[in-house]
């Protein structure tokens, strides 16, 4: 596509529910990555693929998050049994390259998740 | 651990003024350098990449420099106008991605 899709673009959930966030990067970019910004905050890294592989899953806050990519294209994410902290925006980001070779980051315009 | 520092956190100009914005790293091993820009509630907008063979990128009225022997980039903005109002992002690449905690800019007309 011209550029990165997130959806949706906003989620409002129940404590204890499980959400799904999809992203579809720019068509051709290899790499792809999962930012999480709070309320005020900065951004925080939380996952990075090469093709449908993830080299870096450091980020991730508990093993309540998981993600995956498929097709070398389309990545979720997946929280489960949401808490009130997972409230943030998550922007989904993809370059052309793999880290160590990268080109320009491009963003999407993220998904509001609230977490009542 | 790679730490990006942004100053200042927040700014405030005049319509007309000229204006840089600091970013610096306590590593300075990164291999690019790209600036952003975010609005309220949107994702960032990408302004300029410095590659690891450049020094420096212009667009418009923006000037992004790179000194990667002080781990130390700058974003001038000359003729700052009300639109340019938004929060600045500065990211490093090293292993990952870095990025900077903003500085937050109003262009008061």
């Amino acid at each position: 596509g011209a550029g990165v899709s997130q959806s949706p673009s906003n989620k409002v959930t129940e404590k204890g529910k499980d959400v799904e966030l999809r992203c579809d990067p720019i068509s051709g970019h290899t790499a792809l990555y999962w930012y999480r910004q709070s309320l005020g905050q900065g951004l925080e890294f939380l996952i990075y693929f090469q093709g449908n592989s993830a080299p870096d899953k450091s980020g991730l806050p508990s093993d309540r998050f998981s993600a995956e990519r498929t097709g070398g294209s389309v990545s979720t994410l997946t929280i489960q049994r949401t808490q009130q902290e997972d409230s943030a925006v998550y922007l989904c980001a993809s370059s052309l390259h793999s880290l160590g070779n990268t080109g320009e980051l491009f963003f999407g315009e993220g998904s509001r998740l609230t977490v009542l | 651990k790679q730490e990006v520092t942004q100053i200042p956190a927040a700014l405030s100009v005049p319509e007309g003024e000229n204006l840089v914005l600091n970013c610096s790293f306590t590593d300075s091993a990164i291999y690019n350098l790209q600036w952003f820009r975010q609005d309220p509630g949107k994702g960032l907008t990408s302004l300029l990449l410095i590659q690891s063979s450049q020094r420096e990128q212009t667009s418009g009225r923006l000037n992004a420099s790179l000194d990667k022997s002080s781990g130390r980039s700058t974003l001038y903005i000359a003729a700052s106008q009300p639109g340019d109002s938004a929060t600045y992002l500065c990211a490093g690449v090293g292993n990952q991605f870095y990025f900077g905690t903003g500085t937050s800019l109003t262009v008061i007309p």
